[in-house]
């Protein structure tokens, strides 16, 4: 069974940094590329970054470039958020997600909450 | 940045009905659109994929359908646990974009 699960949110200040991780189970990580998708408390889904299976490709929205890195380590089958300069405007529940690049997001984490606020 | 409209933002059926949800890209995307359901305080899970492709374990009922720039999701005979809200996604470009989502609510 294919599971994803995040950790490392909290309630953090603006201009903070915070790092979120992701432990995969249940499928050859190192195969997939990953990505990070957030929900601001009450809007829709917004994709925030990806990383492919190797790292060669790594792509960011426009709203978190400069800000945010994704990273992965396979050996640990592991996936990272790097937020350095966080604003309030980045409070949402962030999950993680298997997707490789052009296919879909097919499984999904049950999501971490992260709060900016001072 | 490819912008995908869904409408309407929200639609009010009665359980049985049978249902269309749109989703308009800002430009031609061929079939690199997906679509997910999330229910109230769950995880988005995926309905559809690459427009029209099934996926396993989902209920005959769903259905996709378009290519280009407009594109269908349809459920046959609404049920109960189907009100939920529906996010279409495109994978064409490399900046991954959501439509802002599709409420189905009961009427």
């Amino acid at each position: 069974e294919v599971q994803l699960v995040e950790s490392g949110g909290g309630l953090v200040q603006p201009g903070r940094s915070l790092k979120l991780s992701c432990v995969a189970s249940g499928f050859t990580f190192s195969n997939y590329g990953m990505n990070w998708i957030r929900q601001a408390p009450g809007k829709g889904l917004e994709w925030v970054a990806y990383i492919s299976s190797g790292s060669s490709y790594i792509y960011y929205a426009e709203t978190v470039k400069g800000r945010f890195t994704i990273s992965r380590d396979n050996a640990k089958n592991t996936l990272y958020l790097q937020m350095t300069s966080l604003r309030s405007e980045d409070t949402a529940l962030y999950y993680c997600a298997r997707g490789n690049y052009g296919s879909p997001f097919d499984y999904w984490g049950q999501g971490v909450m992260v709060t900016v606020s001072s | 940045n490819i912008v995908l409209t869904q409408s309407p933002a929200t639609l009010s059926v009665t359980p049985g009905e049978s249902v269309s949800l749109s989703c308009r890209a800002s430009q031609s995307i061929s079939t690199s659109i997906h679509w997910y359901q999330q229910k109230s305080n769950e995880s988005p899970r995926l309905l559809i994929k690459y427009a029209s492709q099934s996926i396993s374990g989902i209920p005959s009922r769903f259905s996709g359908s378009g290519s280009g720039t407009d594109f269908t999701l349809s459920i046959n005979r609404v049920e109960s646990e189907d009100f939920s809200i529906y996010y279409c996604q495109q994978s064409y470009s490399s900046l991954f974009t959501f439509g802002s989502g599709t409420k189905l609510e009961i009427k």
